[in-house]
């Protein structure tokens, strides 16, 4: 069965430093991947996603993330966050009809 | 304005009762999917459905059912048999199943149930 793990469980940072959150899964097959955002209090958003073509993949507030298919890696980019960034991200794959999530990364941003 | 919607956004339920969470989508959406959302767990897959009359297993469908009679209505009933029900649960769907370019999930805003 596919799997998604996200490395880091909670990420502090400081306003300004950059973010890069790990994204891996097991499957070798063709994929599907995205980066889904939580704030506080609010429902579940897209972030960005990768079906096809360029690997770099660029999203919403400046997030961008990187397909390694050698590495079954999608991991997620920031070169300056911010505090408005403090969220919970999801990692996600799809492999034929499902869609599998990671357990999450907290980020907490100071300022 | 189009969007999905889950009822109630909180549930409070006696242990032993079963009790059944709406989900109702009017983006003529043919996936739909459920999911459980636990602190440190992430969202893990309930069960989803890619048409009508036809729905799958995730990975922690015991003490769940679903159906599937409309293509905009996919309720999830939580039976006595669910162990550790109290969770927050989450309805999404999708534009098609399978791989395309539009299988982006939209989500709902969740039912948080807490069973006592």
């Amino acid at each position: 069965a596919q799997s998604v793990s996200q490395h880091n469980h909670h990420v502090i940072l400081s306003e300004a430093a950059s973010l890069e959150l790990g994204c891996n899964y097991s499957y070798g097959g063709t994929v599907n991947l995205f980066w889904y955002v939580q704030y506080p209090g609010q429902h579940l958003q897209l972030l960005l996603k990768y079906f096809s073509g360029d690997p770099l993949v660029k999203g919403i507030k400046g997030f961008e993330a990187e397909f390694i298919k050698s590495k079954f890696s999608f991991n997620l980019r920031k070169p300056s966050v911010q505090w408005s960034d403090t969220a919970e991200y999801f990692c996600a794959v799809q492999a034929g009809t499902a869609l599998i999530f990671g357990k999450g990364t907290t980020l907490s941003v100071s300022s | 304005d189009g969007g999905i919607t889950q009822s109630p956004k909180y549930l409070f339920r006696k242990e032993g009762q079963n009790v059944t969470l709406s989900c109702e989508q009017n983006l003529n959406h043919d996936a739909m999917y459920w999911y459980r959302q636990d602190p440190g767990q992430g969202l893990r897959l309930i069960y989803y459905s890619q048409i009508v009359n036809d729905f799958q297993k995730g990975d922690i469908a015991e003490g769940y059912s679903v159906s599937r009679e409309k293509k905009e209505s996919f309720p999830l009933t939580v039976t006595s048999a669910q162990k550790n029900p109290t969770a927050f649960y989450l309805c999404a769907s999708s534009i098609e199943r399978g791989l395309s370019m539009n299988t982006e999930a939209f989500f709902g805003q969740g039912t948080r149930l807490t069973v006592v």
